[in-house]
């Protein structure tokens, strides 16, 4: 069955850092790779989208790589800060809206 | 400022009772989702729409779950009866499938308890 792994339900770092969050991915060949942030009692909320086709996105301080042959995604916060403290959730999808398959997230906290 | 909305924000109920939640997907977005968010199991679709069309409830518990569009600006999703199991964070989400991301837009989701 289809499954994915993001490294670790939490990651401290101090602030100014990169953080870097890590989404793996089994049995499973997605259309394309999403990146949503979710804080406390809140919906997701959609950051970024990179394509199968595609090695790397980039977005303000934001950046998502997509291997496919590692089955890997890395998404990295440059320059971090407190405000950036969120649950990160990636997620996997086949065509325009069509359900996506979710990790269960990794929760970030920055350290001032 | 679009947005999808959900109510009730919270519900706390006692097993055997009857649960409806409702959502507004956001207007022109011709996609609904419904998710249901546990700490154990993550983020995990329940049912989707397009066009009002129930296209996968594969998801939900036929028994006891039911989801429906009554028209494009509301989206219900009924648990009767309740079981303190169904206790999770249930999200509504709507999208546009002509957009290139596909993201999707989710609403603030239903906290409910069941006792």
């Amino acid at each position: 069955s289809q499954k994915i792994e993001q490294n670790s339900e939490a990651l401290n770092i101090q602030e100014g850092k990169t953080a870097t969050l890590t989404c793996n991915y089994t049995n499973y060949s997605p259309a394309y790779l999403q990146w949503y942030r979710q804080d406390p009692g809140r919906g997701p909320v959609f950051l970024l989208l990179i394509r199968e086709n595609e090695k790397e996105k980039r977005k303000e301080r934001l950046k998502v790589t997509f291997d496919t042959t590692l089955k890997q995604s890395l998404f990295h916060i440059t320059a971090s800060q407190p405000a950036d403290s969120a649950t990160y959730l990636c997620a996997l999808g086949n065509s325009g809206n069509t359900p996506l398959v979710f990790g269960k997230g990794t929760r970030l906290s920055v350290i001032a | 400022d679009a947005r999808v909305t959900q109510t009730p924000r919270h519900k706390v109920t006692e097993m055997g009772q009857e649960v409806t939640m409702r959502c507004q997907p956001i207007l022109g977005h011709n996609t609904v989702f419904w998710y249901r968010q546990t700490m154990m199991q993550g983020l995990e679709l329940l049912a989707y729409f397009r066009n009002r069309a129930p296209l996968d409830d594969s998801g939900m518990p036929k028994d006891r779950f039911s989801a429906e569009m009554p028209d494009a600006t509301l989206a219900t999703l009924k648990i009767q009866p309740s079981e303190p199991r169904d206790s999770a964070v249930y999200f509504c989400a709507s999208g546009l499938v002509r957009t290139r991301r596909g993201e999707q837009f989710f609403g603030p989701g239903t906290r409910l308890t069941v006792l």
